[in-house]
């Protein structure tokens, strides 16, 4: 069974502070690894895809890192504006659905 | 690009109400569009998957004749909750992809459902 698991369930930075956020995943066969972020009461919002170990991609703060076990989102120099929950998905071969973790919650203080 | 608009956002009504919820994506068309639920602090649990013109698939557990979903056009579907009942309140997001395999989806605002 394609399982997803995200840690830490809840992260509280200050602003400036980089960390990172690690999604592990077991699934036979990936086919794609998708980063989102989520906003209280709204949507996810698409962040990153990455298809294979080794692929990295970057989008102002944040780079998302993937291996054959697990996934980093590493955010540098956060702000408080990109305090959201973080959510990771797997999709494995064969057109199956994604699977979502439980996401990370971080706040980042000013 | 790749904006997906849901509607309504919020929905408060009475037991026994059924409630219709839309998904439109607006700037592309949509091959297959998803629904799911999320329960606080939880993970998107998903329920259906609808392809235009076509039956949506039910993940199981989730009742068909609960929740119906009509996918009637490239960028429309729609899920209609029938007869809610409070354990039926819960945040409703829909998503939507163009293309197939591995394009990422775009998901709508989702709609808050509150049964009284």
């Amino acid at each position: 069974e394609d399982q997803v698991t995200q840690s830490p369930e809840a992260l509280r930075l200050q602003e400036g502070e980089s960390s990172s956020l690690n999604c592990s995943y077991t699934v036979s066969g990936l086919r794609g690894l998708f980063w989102y972020r989520q906003d209280p009461g709204k949507g996810p919002e698409f962040l990153f895809t990455l298809y294979s170990a080794g692929e990295e991609k970057e989008k102002e703060r944040l780079k998302a890192t993937l291996t054959k076990k697990e996934s980093f989102l590493h955010i540098t120099a956060p702000k408080p504006e990109d305090s959201a929950t973080y959510l990771c998905a797997v999709q494995a071969r064969g057109n199956t659905p994604l699977v979502f973790g439980k996401g990370t919650r971080l706040s980042v203080i000013a | 690009g790749a904006v997906v608009s849901q509607h309504p956002s919020r929905v408060i009504c009475k037991s026994g109400t059924s409630v219709k919820i839309e998904c439109r994506s607006l700037d592309f068309q949509a091959t297959t569009m998803f629904w799911y639920r999320q329960f606080p602090k939880k993970s998107l649990m998903l329920m259906a998957t609808s392809n235009e013109g076509s039956k949506a698939t039910y993940e199981q557990g989730v009742e068909k004749d609960k929740f119906l979903i009509n996918h009637a056009s490239l960028t429309l579907s729609t899920l209609t909750v029938t007869s809610a009942h409070p354990e039926d309140s819960s945040f409703y997001i829909c998503s939507a992809i163009v293309g197939g395999g591995n394009q990422p989806q775009h998901f709508g605002d989702g709609t808050r459902l509150s049964i009284l």
